[in-house]
């Protein structure tokens, strides 16, 4: 069957660095999603990773390895605005997302 | 670019009634949109996806004499609640996506609209 797995909760502070993980596993794979999602809002696109590696955008990153069927997003220089749920989903081979629970991340002063 | 908005953002209605929901990609064509149910602390429920044209396919356990989907244009999909009931009280959120890319957005990716919040009551 086709699973996403991630954290359900995680607490960092603010300024530090806070890493989600993410596993997948899908019938064949057209990318990464990473997705942001504050309380009571709809989601706003993060980052998207096809090939292996690491893409970095401003103080967020987002990591990719196939073979593994992991991804990762690393939050940078935490702000209290960070505070929200983090989407992981993985598209199939018929380009259909596979979202994941969503990762709540507490940011405390 | 890849502005998606939804109207109405909030209805309460009486059990029973019908409730349509406009989806809109503003500023690209979307070949393909989605619509989404999200319950409270709950994740994304995908409920069906419809290509502009063409009849949507509906994910297993969704209604679909229920939940009317129309994609008629590239910006324009609706989700019509019918007969809603308190149990359909929910957050409901499109996305949409262009596929060729030719917008220059990045293929495949989902923009969400800022979503729905129904309560019937």
């Amino acid at each position: 069957g086709q699973n996403i797995d991630q954290p359900t909760e995680m607490t960092a502070t603010e300024g530090a660095i806070v890493q989600i993980n993410c596993t997948y596993q899908t019938s064949g794979f057209n990318g990464l999603f990473w997705y942001q999602q504050h309380a009571g809002e709809a989601p706003t696109f993060l980052s998207y990773n096809v090939l292996d590696g690491l893409e970095e955008k401003g103080r967020f990153s987002s990591f990719l390895s196939r073979s593994k069927g992991y991804s990762y997003l690393l939050l940078k220089e935490l702000q209290m605005k960070d505070s929200a749920s983090y989407l992981c989903a993985a598209m199939d081979s018929n380009y259909q997302l596979i979202w994941g629970a969503g990762t709540k991340l507490i940011i405390k002063p | 670019g890849a502005v998606v908005s939804q109207h109405p953002s909030w209805v309460i209605c009486k059990s029973g009634t019908s409730v349509k929901i406009e989806c809109r990609s503003l500023d690209f064509q979307a070949t393909t949109m989605f619509w989404y149910r999200q319950f409270p602390k709950q994740s994304l429920m995908l409920m069906a996806t419809s290509n502009e044209g063409s009849k949507a396919t509906y994910e297993q356990g969704v209604e679909k004499d229920k939940f009317l989907i129309n994609h008629a244009s590239l910006t324009l999909s609706t989700l019509t609640v019918t007969s809603a009931h308190p149990e359909d009280s929910s957050f409901y959120i499109c996305s949409a996506s262009d596929r060729g890319q030719a917008s220059g957005l990045m293929s495949e990716t989902q923009y969400f609209g800022p979503g729905t919040r129904l309560l019937v009551l």
